[in-house]
């Protein structure tokens, strides 16, 4: 089945705790990206990758790293994540960049305490 | 800058037509997309449009005028399942392909 995972589904920690999301897709998918959802503030793009080794920041990329050493894989990574961190996650990921559908993974909620 | 506006509510009954629409400001245009997301879960792909006109999917349709900077999803037959969060979304120009989405339309179907 053509998808894409993330793990975990939830998370709460505490400030300061390094913590890894990852996401993975089993669509030969060459863009990925990751997006976060605030109440009132709809979907925000974090990071984007346009292929291996090739990545980029989005809108809201303050606090956040990105690594894309495998085509399948796109983990987002918080080294000191913070109460406004506090979010609800979303991988995706679409063929080439300029396709217009992208496929969503199934969210990361993560609490910051 | 880009924005996209969308009412914040709907509310229609089963069986009905309800029709959410969709304005935008954008630098360039490159295609208008309609998302669906039930209750915090994955965003789901619903249609797209690049040109004028009305594209047509099922009981789901969408229509754009880009001199109007405009567009809606027309959603036929309304059934209980079709509660949830609509986003319209304008693809950004250049490298990002970034999906720029509006604040989305929560649409409540009543019996």
């Amino acid at each position: 089945e053509a998808q894409v995972t993330q793990n975990p589904r939830y998370l709460i920690t505490v400030t300061g705790k390094k913590l890894t999301v990852t996401c993975s897709q089993n669509m030969n998918h060459e863009y990925m990206s990751w997006y976060r959802q605030d109440p009132g503030l709809g979907l925000r793009q974090i990071y984007y990758s346009m292929n291996v080794e090739v990545t980029d920041k989005g809108d809201v990329p303050e606090g956040y790293k990105v690594s894309r050493k495998e085509k399948r894989n796109f983990p987002l990574i918080l080294e000191s994540p913070s109460p406004n961190q506090t979010s609800l996650y979303f991988c995706a990921s679409s063929f080439r960049l300029g396709s217009y559908e992208q496929y969503f993974g199934p969210g990361t909620r993560l609490t910051v305490t | 800058g880009q924005s996209l506006e969308q009412p914040s509510e709907v509310t229609a009954v089963e069986g009905a037509i309800v029709q959410i629409n969709c304005t935008y400001q954008t630098s360039g245009f490159y295609g208008l997309s309609w998302y669906q997301q039930h209750d915090g879960g994955a965003p789901t792909f619903l249609s797209y449009n690049a040109l004028d006109g009305l594209e047509e999917t099922g009981r789901f349709s969408s229509f754009l005028s880009r001199s109007d900077s405009y567009g809606y999803l027309l959603l036929q037959e309304l059934q209980m399942k079709d509660s949830a969060s609509y986003f319209c979304a304008v693809k950004g120009g250049g490298a990002t392909n970034k999906l720029i989405f509006g604040t989305g339309t929560l649409l409540a179907v009543q019996p």
